[in-house]
């Protein structure tokens, strides 16, 4: 229940593609979704958030769309460029306001392919 | 640069023994959280402390200590290590009081252990 799952492992998309991550949970508790991009030896970065009464986030050329429903929330990049070449993770929260405990997802690995 | 600063960067050991992780959360930040990085496992929550104080525990073993101490730098002890220790570590932070205050990560501590 407190686990978040992540598809695909890895990806390949072409410059200007759009590389579509997704994740899944179970536990309803889950009041915050975060997404985390970490580039080779950096920790990881917050990309952009969503919480669960919202359906969907865009910022820049990232947006998140969230199913809360079925327990599903996903990433799009848009015009997705060479630099966007990281591993991208997405994570829930778990407890209150006050504390930052995020569960994470396996990650993805994308190549954008110039 | 996320303004979290973690050393070493890199640590060698043998099995069995003990290393102490250090980390200087950014400027201003009251919460430091522990997560550990490896391969099979992914990005996994160990401990968080918020002034001083543990907030919230996950699946840090009890070979694993960690403290906060009054300047907010905080220590992360790994006793009897193993082989299965070695992983990416790393320390985040974060300013307490403001819902959905993002996770600041620094860029880690690979361990090896041999």
């Amino acid at each position: 229940q407190q686990q978040v799952k992540q598809s695909p492992q890895s990806l390949i998309v072409q410059k200007g593609g759009i590389p579509i991550i997704n994740c899944a949970y179970e536990n309803t508790a889950f009041d915050y979704f975060p997404w985390y991009q970490q580039f080779p030896g950096k920790g990881p970065a917050l990309l952009i958030a969503i919480r669960p009464d919202v359906s969907e986030k865009k910022e820049g050329r990232f947006t998140i769309s969230f199913n809360k429903s079925a327990k599903q929330f996903s990433l799009h990049i848009m015009d997705s460029q060479p630099g966007d070449s990281a591993t991208y993770f997405c994570a829930a929260r778990v407890g209150s306001s006050n504390t930052g405990k995020l569960i994470f997802g396996q990650g993805t690995t994308l190549q954008v392919k110039p | 640069d996320s303004g979290v600063t973690q050393t070493p960067k890199h640590l060698i050991t043998a099995t069995g023994q003990r290393v102490t992780l250090r980390c200087s959360p950014r400027s201003g930040d009251l919460s430091v959280y522990w997560y550990q990085q490896s391969l099979d496992q992914g990005l996994q929550f160990l401990i968080q402390y918020y002034n001083g104080e543990e907030r919230a525990k996950g699946n840090i073993l009890e070979r694993f200590s960690a403290q906060q101490f009054p300047d907010l730098h905080s220590e992360l002890n790994l006793s009897s290590l193993e082989l299965g220790d070695s992983a990416l570590y790393f320390c985040a932070s974060s300013v307490e009081g403001i819902l959905n205050s993002p996770l600041h990560f620094g860029n880690g501590t690979r361990l090896t252990v041999t």
